[in-house]
């Protein structure tokens, strides 16, 4: 069991450059997970996959964010046009996707952004 | 999804029982109670979940009051890596297919050596 990887771990970037995130999920997993955390607050959802379909966007998700799982298997986040609000602990998750209420989700490390 | 309410922070001496509360007043008859915790510098892991009956498991246990209002996250025997945030989620039964979950701030528990 690899467990859900996501890379960077660490990301500094100067306000306004591009920056992309990715989650690799546990392999057999059909829902993948964003999320995102700020230093003493709860992870907040951003926007969650059933396979390569995005099934539901968060409104914290601006124009500016866009995420994609083309084959419904890894994960990519882009954020355009950074700003310093943007800094924050970015999550995946992944989860089978067949298990209702039981349903368990496997959270990664999660990629540590910082916009200067 | 209806809301819960944790402590903000709980200290527990090392090798002793903690009882980490959550209070859910609205809770629904049909609502789940999942609790994750965070451990520093990761991603929040499962630890219990559970409906109406309590619950035990290899990590934890979930106590459940009769009523449902409440409920009673109990580690049996803290170790220093039981030092993080704890999370109390309700999910509701009947939204298949919608899963994500909805967290609040937590309790931060701090294990005193």
């Amino acid at each position: 069991d690899t467990g859900v990887s996501q890379d960077p771990r660490h990301k500094i970037t100067k306000r306004g450059q591009n920056v992309t995130f990715r989650c690799d999920p546990i392999s057999e997993h059909n829902r993948l997970y964003w999320y995102r955390q700020t230093l003493g607050q709860g992870p907040e959802f951003l926007t969650y996959f059933q396979n390569e379909a995005q099934l539901e966007k968060s409104r914290l998700l601006s124009d500016r964010f866009s995420a994609e799982r083309p084959k419904g298997s890894f994960s990519t986040l882009e954020i355009q046009r950074t700003e310093q609000g943007d800094s924050a602990m970015y999550l995946c998750a992944s989860s089978l996707g067949d298990r209702g209420p039981n349903e368990k989700l496997f959270f990664g490390s999660g990629t540590q952004l910082s916009v200067l | 999804d209806a809301k819960t309410t944790q402590p903000n922070s709980m200290e527990s001496n090392e090798e002793e029982p903690v009882h980490l509360p959550c209070n859910h007043s609205t809770i629904s008859g049909t609502d789940y109670i999942h609790w994750y915790r965070q451990l520093p510098s990761q991603g929040p892991e499962y630890v219990i979940h559970g409906l109406t009956s309590n619950v035990n498991n290899r990590m934890a246990s979930l106590a459940i009051a009769e009523d449902r209002k409440s409920s009673t996250l109990i580690l049996h025997r803290a170790t220093l890596r039981d030092a993080a945030v704890y999370y109390c989620i309700l999910r509701d039964g009947t939204n298949f297919g919608n899963e994500k979950l909805t967290f609040g701030t937590g309790t931060r528990l701090t294990i005193i050596p």
